[in-house]
């Protein structure tokens, strides 16, 4: 049975500083893996999608990894911004046409 | 284009009652999706349908049924509404999965169900 685990729970920086969010799966026979954004009380914002032939995607800010292999992802956010604060989902795409998602790390970026 | 749109907005129920959430698809995806995110409790996969048929089911009761229409639009019934059954509701849509292959989901705002 897949899980998907995302450390730090909880994280708060000051405003300017790189992270990194991480996520890690059990089953590493996964298609694709795909990052969210959730403001509170708001559906989801797509971020970046990785496909499973792929290592890497970027997009402004954010650069996205996948390691198969050993079953981690991790979400790069440079030079944060107090708009960043959000819940950040980790999800994976297996073969039974769901996403399982990790419970998600909340960001918190202070001005 | 249109996303994925979900409504209502919110819905107020009182334990017992059934409760009915309608999702359209972008146009063009065959396949919906529906999530329950219930405080505390992460986001879980509740159902899958694509062409007209329910194709997977998550673990939850009975009392959680849907459907897909010919125009691909769903309905989310839930019946003998519990308490526990409060939560954001989430509606996702794609192309048809093909035999070896995914397709992104696309999500829709949600339906916030609240149980009295």
């Amino acid at each position: 049975k897949q899980e998907v685990t995302q450390i730090p729970a909880a994280l708060s920086v000051p405003e300017g500083e790189n992270l990194v969010l991480n996520c890690s799966f059990t089953d590493s026979a996964i298609y694709n893996l795909q990052w969210f954004r959730q403001d509170p009380g708001k559906g989801l914002t797509s971020l970046l999608l990785i496909q499973s032939s792929q290592r890497e995607q970027t997009s402004g800010r954010l650069n996205a990894s996948l390691d198969k292999s050993s079953g981690r992802s991790t979400l790069y956010i440079a030079a944060s911004q107090p708009g960043d604060s959000a819940t950040y989902l980790c999800a994976v795409y297996g073969n039974t046409g769901k996403l399982i998602f990790g419970q998600g790390t909340t960001l918190q970026v202070k001005p | 284009e249109a996303g994925v749109t979900q409504s209502p907005t919110h819905l107020i129920k009182t334990r017992g009652q059934q409760a009915t959430l309608r999702c359209s698809p972008i146009s063009g995806h065959t396949s919906v999706y529906w999530y329950q995110q219930a405080l505390g409790l992460g986001l879980q996969f509740l159902l899958w349908y694509d062409e007209g048929e329910e194709r997977n089911r998550g673990n939850f009761p009975p009392r959680f049924s849907g459907r897909q229409f010919p125009n691909y639009s769903s309905e989310l019934n839930v019946n003998a509404l519990e308490l526990e059954d409060s939560a954001l509701y989430l509606c996702a849509s794609s192309l048809s999965r093909g035999a070896l292959s995914y397709n992104e989901q696309f999500f829709g705002p949600g339906t916030r169900l609240t149980v009295l």
